[in-house]
Formats: C-alpha cells, sequence, structure tokens
C-alpha cells in the first residue's frame, strides 16, 4: 500500500518561516512528480507546487511563488515544502499528493491526510 | 489560468437518489478531468480520471460523462458512505492544476 503520511504544520507568526514533510512508503518515489495542495478552513483545494522525479522541473503557484521552496531527498523517500514570509491567508491544510500519468491525462494519487498550518499573532 | 465551476455547491439527497454534479471549465480542456471525493479530515479519493474511467477499486454506481467544458459526475442509489465532497480537477494545464470549489453531498 502506498502512504503518504506530512508533518511539520503547525502555529506560526505572520512573517514566520515552517518547513512541512511528506513521507512516502509503499513505493518507489523517485518514479514520481509530487505535489503539494492546501486546502483552507471551509474552503476547496488550491494546487501549491510540484517537483519533477529528479528535482529539475519545479513550478509554483502565483500564490506562493518567492516565498515557498518545494523540494525533495529520493534518498530518504520525503518531499519537503519550506514555507516563508508566511501570511495569514496561507493558513490551510497542506496535502502531498503523488501524480501519476496515464496514456494521456494525469491524476493525483495517492494522497496524505495532511498537515494544518495556521498563520495568526 | 483555466477556471473550474462546479455546481451545486451542496446538495441534499436521500439514501437510494440518483445525485448529479456538474464542473465546468473556462475553456476547452477536452477529456483532461479528474473526479475526487473528500470526507471531513480525510484526504482526497481519486473515483475517476480521465472524464470517464472509473479508478480501480470505485464502485460502479459512480460513473463520469463529458469532454470540452462541460462534465458530470453521477452517482446512483446514493450509499450512506457516498455522503461527502466531491472536486473535480483539470488536468489540461499540467502543472498549473486548478479544481472546483467542490460539491458537498448531505443527507436530506
Amino acid at each position: 500500500e502506498v502512504l503518504l503520511v506530512e508533518s511539520g504544520g503547525g502555529l506560526v507568526k505572520p512573517g514566520g518561516s515552517l518547513r512541512l514533510s511528506c513521507k512516502v512508503s509503499g513505493v518507489n518515489f523517485i518514479s514520481y512528480t509530487m505535489n503539494w495542495v492546501r486546502q483552507a478552513p471551509g474552503k476547496g483545494l488550491e494546487w501549491v507546487s510540484s517537483i519533477s522525479s529528479s528535482g529539475s522541473f519545479i513550478y509554483y503557484a502565483d500564490s506562493v511563488k518567492g516565498r515557498f521552496t518545494i523540494s525533495r531527498d529520493n534518498a530518504k523517500d520525503s518531499l519537503y515544502l519550506q514555507m516563508n514570509s508566511l501570511r495569514a491567508d496561507d493558513t490551510a491544510v497542506y496535502h502531498c499528493a503523488r501524480e501519476l500519468v496515464g496514456a494521456t491525462v494525469n491524476w493525483f494519487d495517492p494522497w496524505g491526510q495532511g498537515t494544518l498550518v495556521t498563520v495568526s499573532s | 489560468d483555466i477556471q473550474m465551476t462546479q455546481s451545486p455547491s451542496s446538495l441534499s439527497a436521500s439514501v437510494g437518489d440518483r445525485v448529479i454534479i456538474t464542473c465546468r471549465a473556462s475553456q476547452s480542456i477536452s477529456h483532461y478531468l479528474n473526479w475526487y471525493q473528500q470526507k471531513p479530515g480525510k484526504a482526497p479519493k481519486l473515483l475517476i480520471y480521465a472524464a470517464s474511467s472509473l479508478q480501480s477499486g470505485v464502485p460502479s454506481r459512480f460513473s463520469g460523462s463529458g469532454s470540452g467544458t462541460d462534465f458530470t459526475l453521477a452517482i446512483t442509489s446514493l450509499q450512506p458512505e457516498d455522503f461527502a465532497t466531491y472536486f473535480c480537477q483539470q488536468s489540461y494545464s499540467v502543472p498549473l492544476w486548478t479544481f472546483g470549489q467542490g460539491t458537498k453531498v448531505e443527507v436530506k
């Protein structure tokens, strides 16, 4: 069974930093593009960032560009999200998700349960 | 960015009902559309990929259809475990993924 387990969330003041981790098991981690997706309380899903299997290709949503950094350690089967200059509107549950490539369409499966980040003074 | 609009935002239904959720894209996305189910406090779960392909292990009462800009997720004979929130996701502009705002299916 493929498992994704996030950690590192918590309460942080505006302007502060936090580093999220996502530990992956049950799959050959190095083979997959990975993503972070967040969900603000009572809101929908927002894609945050993507990193290719080798780490060579990285993409960010405009809302986090310049403040967040995605990375991975394939030797540790782990994905990371360094979040700096945090704002109140970054408050959300952050999920990591594996990206699968079909014949034509890509999708996310599975997802982790998420870790809550709360930005408040 | 491609905007995804779901309707309704919520609906009330009873066990055994047929439920239809729609998702509209701001531009044509061919069949690049996925559907997820999410229960409170849980990770989203893939139901349908490529607009109409049922993910392995997902009950056959779930089905997806559509192409271009208009898509539907149908649940025939709603079961107690189907009360949840459903999201559509476009994968046309990967890696710039976007999701619908969600449709909450509640008990009537």
